[in-house]
């Protein structure tokens, strides 16, 4: 079946460069998702590709895809403390409903 | 614009108490319903989703129950709450428009 998974914690110093890893298992065609959640409140949709692209970037933020380990990752440039958050992986099949999620990342930005 | 209205925020419970939260969808019609809870440490777990009126997909067996009553609004329920069921209660709605959007959680104890 599916399945997400991604480490639990990250940490880095304010200006850095964060990145925040993903696996997946689902083979088919399928989108994949970067969502944030700030404390104490729902998901927010920060980007998302699909599995016939490698990258996809928009400002701060590059996604990249490799197909063949089936990894994804979310590049955040000039991280700032407002970036720290939960952040969430999820992937959905194409033509179906379901969206799965990871355990999601804490990211915590240091001053 | 659509949004998504949950209540109540917060829900303070006895065991063996019966269970109702609401959500309902603004700004689009026909929408996929979804509700996941969110677990100290296990991520975003999909509990239920419908794709119309009165067909609902229950993912993992459990003391919970789901309906859709009407197009754009989507009840959880429990009949006897458990302690295992506190967590964090996310209502979710993907559109043809939009991928899935999130609303701002109900925050479940059981005591």
């Amino acid at each position: 079946g599916e399945d997400v998974e991604q480490s639990l914690f990250l940490s880095v110093r304010e200006g850095d460069s964060s990145v925040i890893n993903c696996t997946y298992t689902d083979s088919s065609s399928t989108y994949l998702y970067w969502y944030k959640q700030e404390p104490g409140a729902g998901l927010q949709l920060l980007t998302y590709i699909f599995s016939n692209m490698d990258m996809k970037q928009d400002q701060r933020l590059t996604v990249l895809l490799n197909k063949k380990d089936k990894h994804l990752s979310l590049r955040i440039a000039d991280t700032q403390t407002g970036d720290s958050a939960i952040y969430f992986c999820a992937e959905r099949t194409s033509g179906t409903y379901k969206y799965i999620f990871g355990t999601g990342t804490r990211l915590k930005v240091l001053a | 614009s659509q949004t998504i209205h949950q209540w109540p925020a917060t829900l303070v419970q006895p065991v063996g108490s019966p269970l109702s939260l609401e959500c309902t969808v603004e700004g689009t019609s026909n929408p996929n319903l979804y509700w996941y809870r969110q677990a100290a440490g296990r991520g975003l777990q999909l509990l239920f989703y419908s794709v119309g009126i009165g067909q609902i997909s229950s993912e993992v067996p459990q003391n919970l129950s789901a309906s859709r009553p009407q197009d754009r609004q989507f009840i959880l329920s429990s009949k006897k709450l458990l302690l295992s069921d506190s967590g964090f209660y996310l209502c979710a709605c993907r559109t043809g428009r939009t991928e899935a959007f999130f609303g701002q959680g109900t925050r479940l104890t059981v005591v």
